[in-house]
């Protein structure tokens, strides 16, 4: 089956630790992006990237980090420097063509401990 | 710079009545609209989507939204809820490619909870 895969589902996070989320995909999608939830406050975009190799920071960059080395993998590293990190992440991909149609991925939930 | 608005932040129907969510955008030139479904602790799930054509748009689970220009706005309806429909849902804008390629602004969200 196609689709998008995040894990782990749940993380915990101790006080100067920093964790990474794994976001899979097997649609041959060209860009992916990783997004922020939290209540009342609809999604947020951290990063995304259109193309292997790049990336571009969105709207609440700082204390994240990421990496595109290949296609279907686009892995998000929560670091201490996010003071915040409680919160709902999405990772989500489209193909260039389909007129930015996002398909998401289950989501990870990270606590801090 | 785009934006979504959806006034309702909590809307309660109940089980067989009609449903209208609303949504409306800001966007310098021709949008891209969406509305996504999240059930609780779950992914988003795409409704439905319009690009071009029939303002009317038919999406999954018996909704439909309609387009409209003048009013800026993208709402979403169902002419009979179900209970299975409870979940909270969000409008999205996205641009006609370019360097906005795949970017898309999401609404704050409207909770729909579904009485018996």
């Amino acid at each position: 089956d196609g689709g998008i895969t995040q894990s782990p589902k749940y993380l915990f996070r101790k006080e100067g630790q920093n964790v990474t989320l794994s976001c899979e995909q097997n649609l041959n999608h060209d860009a992916m992006y990783w997004y922020r939830q939290d209540p009342g406050q609809g999604l947020r975009l951290i990063y995304y990237s259109q193309i292997v190799n790049d990336f571009q920071k969105g709207d609440i960059a700082e204390g994240y980090s990421v990496s595109r080395e290949k296609k279907e993998s686009f892995p998000l590293t929560v670091t201490s420097a996010q003071k915040n990190p409680t919160a709902f992440y999405l990772c989500a991909s489209t193909v260039r063509g389909e007129q930015e149609t996002q398909y998401f991925g289950p989501g990870t939930r990270l606590l801090v401990l | 710079a785009q934006s979504v608005t959806q006034p309702d932040i909590h809307i309660t129907v109940s089980e067989g009545a009609s449903l209208e969510l609303r949504c409306n955008y800001s966007y310098g030139a021709t949008p891209y609209l969406f509305w996504y479904v999240q059930s609780p602790g779950q992914g988003l799930q795409l409704l439905l989507k319009y690009f071009s054509g029939d303002t009317l748009v038919q999406g999954i689970k018996g909704f439909e939204a309609e387009f409209k220009r003048s009013q800026s706005s993208f709402n979403l309806r169902k002419p009979s809820v179900h209970w299975s429909d409870a979940a909270e849902y969000f409008c999205a804008v996205g641009g006609a490619g370019g360097t906005s390629y795949g970017k898309l602004t999401f609404g704050q969200g409207t909770i729909l909870t579904v009485h018996p």
